[in-house]
């Protein structure tokens, strides 16, 4: 019974143009969303999150976006660049963990 | 400043063994969480651990993992008598607060992956 779902195992966006990955989830207690960055060998390293109670954050590039009546929330990345290759994870927490998707492979096309 | 050291990077055992999975958290960091992650997966909870307590095991199999963090010294994760299904890379990550909230997320190490043969 997967929570957290991420429903395109890849994706693949021009150098330059926007980037969304989107992301899924059942639970309506968790209270904070997260996404991460993994590249291949290394740890998932933390990218952006959101609470609960916002509908949007925005850090460079890079913006979460909240849609609590849908519990759908996404990722935009815009430009893309070629080192924004790497899987993306989405997670929730809520009490003591976290829950993480099955990730997304975003392929940058030069 | 380190990060969440894990070692070793990569450790192989013949069935039957045991395994011993080392995780240092980030400085000033007192909340540490273990996730495996199977290949094409993405990575599942297994503990979390505060010093010298387990507060949440509810994603570690019942029989041959165990998980400490003691006062002094790293955590462990420990497999016993492992199968050829409990190869995976295994992840660690700390965290200043409960869960990794918001601003203060939890910081992952770059794993271990075990191979069984």
């Amino acid at each position: 019974d997967q929570q957290v779902k991420q429903n395109s195992p890849s994706l693949s966006v021009q150098e330059g143009r926007i980037s969304i990955l989107n992301c899924d989830y059942t639970n309506s207690m968790f209270d904070y969303f997260l996404w991460y960055k993994k590249y291949p060998a290394e740890g998932p390293t933390f990218l952006i999150s959101i609470s609960s109670i916002k509908d949007k954050n925005e850090d460079g590039r890079f913006t979460v976006f909240l849609n609590k009546s849908a519990k759908h929330l996404s990722l935009h990345i815009v430009p893309s660049q070629p080192g924004d290759s790497a899987v993306y994870f989405c997670a929730a927490s809520s009490d003591d963990k976290i829950i993480f998707g099955k990730g997304t492979r975003l392929h940058i096309l030069p | 400043n380190a990060g969440v050291m894990q070692n070793p990077r990569h450790l192989v055992r013949r069935r039957g063994q045991e395994a011993r999975l080392r995780c240092s958290p980030m400085k000033g960091h007192s909340h540490v969480y273990w996730y495996r992650q199977l290949p094409e997966e993405g990575l599942k909870f297994m503990v979390y651990l505060q010093k010298e307590n387990i507060i949440d095991e509810s994603g570690m199999p019942k029989e041959r993992f165990s998980a400490e963090f003691p006062k002094e010294g790293p955590s462990i994760l420990r497999i016993q008598q492992v199968v050829r299904g409990d190869s995976a890379a295994y992840f660690c990550a700390s965290s200043v607060n409960r869960a990794g909230r918001g601003n203060q997320p939890q910081h992952f190490g770059d794993g271990t992956r075990l191979s069984i043969l």
